[in-house]
């Protein structure tokens, strides 16, 4: 089956502690994205990236880092500056470029205590 | 920057009910907008994406529409179930992809 998996579904860390969210694809999706959501707002854009070895900034970006070795993998580390990182953790793959569909994984709940 | 705002927040109607579910952007330069819906706790699953060209799509008692220039969308669903309950989200795609808070929708038996 082809899709999107995000690992673990629910995490919970201590503050001060660094974490790391799991995204892969097999949609042979060259670009992939990270949101935020928060309860009673949209999606927010963490970063994106359209391209191996390549990533963005998005909007929310302060606190998170990324990387992109492999065309399948987008993790996301959540660092300790992040000052509210409890949330749910949405990840996006696409075809590379504007105007293509987004597809999302199954999400990870993180809270922070 | 683009600013999306779905109207009402939540909505709750009676099984069998035909309603329709609003969105609302500010930049009309977009590409495409697309509707998503999505459970408690889960992901979002694509419903229709309207691509800037065209006017309205539909699926099964789906459809959705667009108007560009007004910097509107609708979500009509036909004959509502209580699998239907979820909350519906727009995402305009412009320069980035931008997303409506959603409407929490309850169909009731």
């Amino acid at each position: 089956d082809g899709g999107i998996t995000q690992s673990p579904k629910y995490l919970f860390r201590k503050e001060g502690q660094n974490v790391t969210l799991s995204c892969e694809q097999n949609l042979n999706h060259d670009a992939m994205y990270w949101y935020r959501q928060d309860p009673g707002q949209g999606l927010r854009l963490i970063y994106y990236s359209q391209i191996v070895n390549d990533f963005q900034k998005g909007d929310i970006a302060e606190g998170y880092s990324v990387s992109r070795e492999k065309k399948e993998s987008f993790p996301l580390t959540v660092t300790s500056a992040q000052k509210n990182p409890t949330a749910f953790y949405l990840c996006a793959s696409s075809m590379s470029g504007v105007p293509y569909e987004q597809y999302f994984g199954p999400g990870t709940r993180l809270t922070v205590t | 920057k683009q600013e999306v705002t779905q109207i009402p927040a939540a909505l709750s109607v009676p099984e069998g009910e035909n309603l329709v579910l609003n969105c609302s952007f500010t930049d009309s330069a977009i590409y495409n907008l697309q509707w998503f819906r999505q459970d408690p706790g889960k992901g979002l699953t694509s419903l229709l994406l309207i691509q800037s060209s065209q006017r309205e799509q539909t699926s099964g008692r789906l459809n959705a529409s667009l108007d560009k220039s007004s910097g509107r969308s609708t979500l009509y669903i036909a004959a509502s179930q209580p699998g239907d309950s979820a909350t519906y989200l727009c995402a305009v795609m412009g320069n980035d992809m931008r997303f409506g808070a959603g409407t929490r929708l309850t169909v009731k038996p």
